[in-house]
């Protein structure tokens, strides 16, 4: 089966760091995504993973492990407009597919 | 440049009836999926189609069914409608080359309700 695990909802701090994690189990895999969606708009591409490590871009950084079946999004120097939902999803292999979790909805407090 | 435009942005249709949504991708892309978005979760896949062809196929009923045009813009067509299509319709396209190769560009998506 292919299933894609990450927490609802979590809150931070204006300024701090928040880490959210996605953990998934899929047939085939051939990359994992990180969208951001803010309430009402289109997804947005944030971060592309194929290769184990860490992808820094910015005040983003995403990190695979494919043995583990992991990945987390890391957002730095929180920022109001950074509330929204955050998507992870996993491509099938040889498809353009998306498989998507549930989202976690982050919550920026001042 | 501009992104992937959806049409019509809402829709309220009434149960039974069919709805026809489309999609013009970015310049250049020639693959574009559809996804169905309920509230509070995630986008669920239904189709992906490359130079005219299906390349792969959702988890939904024979009533959703999908084209694409020479032009690369597809539309997504929905018969005899149910209270539980009620959602949000996202359109995405991909090149098929460069370093973005991989990425799906998504679409603001048309909000679909059903009475």
């Amino acid at each position: 089966g292919q299933n894609i695990d990450q927490p609802t909802e979590m809150t931070a701090t204006e300024g701090a760091i928040v880490q959210i994690n996605c953990t998934y189990q899929t047939s085939g895999f051939n990359g994992l995504f990180w969208y951001q969606q803010h309430a009402g708009e289109a997804p947005t591409f944030l971060s592309y993973n194929v290769l184990d490590g860490l992808e820094e871009k910015g005040r983003f950084s995403s990190f695979l492990s494919r043995s583990k079946g992991y990945s987390y999004l890391l957002l730095k120097e929180l920022q109001m407009k950074d509330s929204a939902s955050y998507l992870c999803a996993v491509r099938s292999y040889n498809t353009d597919k998306l498989i998507f979790g549930t989202g976690t909805r982050l919550q920026v407090f001042p | 440049d501009a992104g992937v435009t959806q049409s019509p942005t809402h829709l309220i249709k009434t149960r039974g009836q069919q709805v026809t949504l489309r999609c013009s991708p970015i310049s250049g892309h020639k693959s574009v999926s559809w996804y169905q978005q309920v509230l509070g979760q995630g986008p669920q896949f239904i189709f992906q189609y490359y130079e005219k062809e299906e390349r792969g196929r959702g988890n939904f009923p024979d009533r959703f069914s999908a084209r694409q045009f020479p032009n690369y813009s597809s539309e997504l067509n929905v018969n005899a409608l149910l209270l539980g299509d009620s959602a949000l319709y996202l359109c995405a396209s991909s090149p098929d080359r460069g370093l973005a190769k991989n990425i799906q560009y998504f679409g603001a998506g048309t909000r679909l309700s059903v009475l």
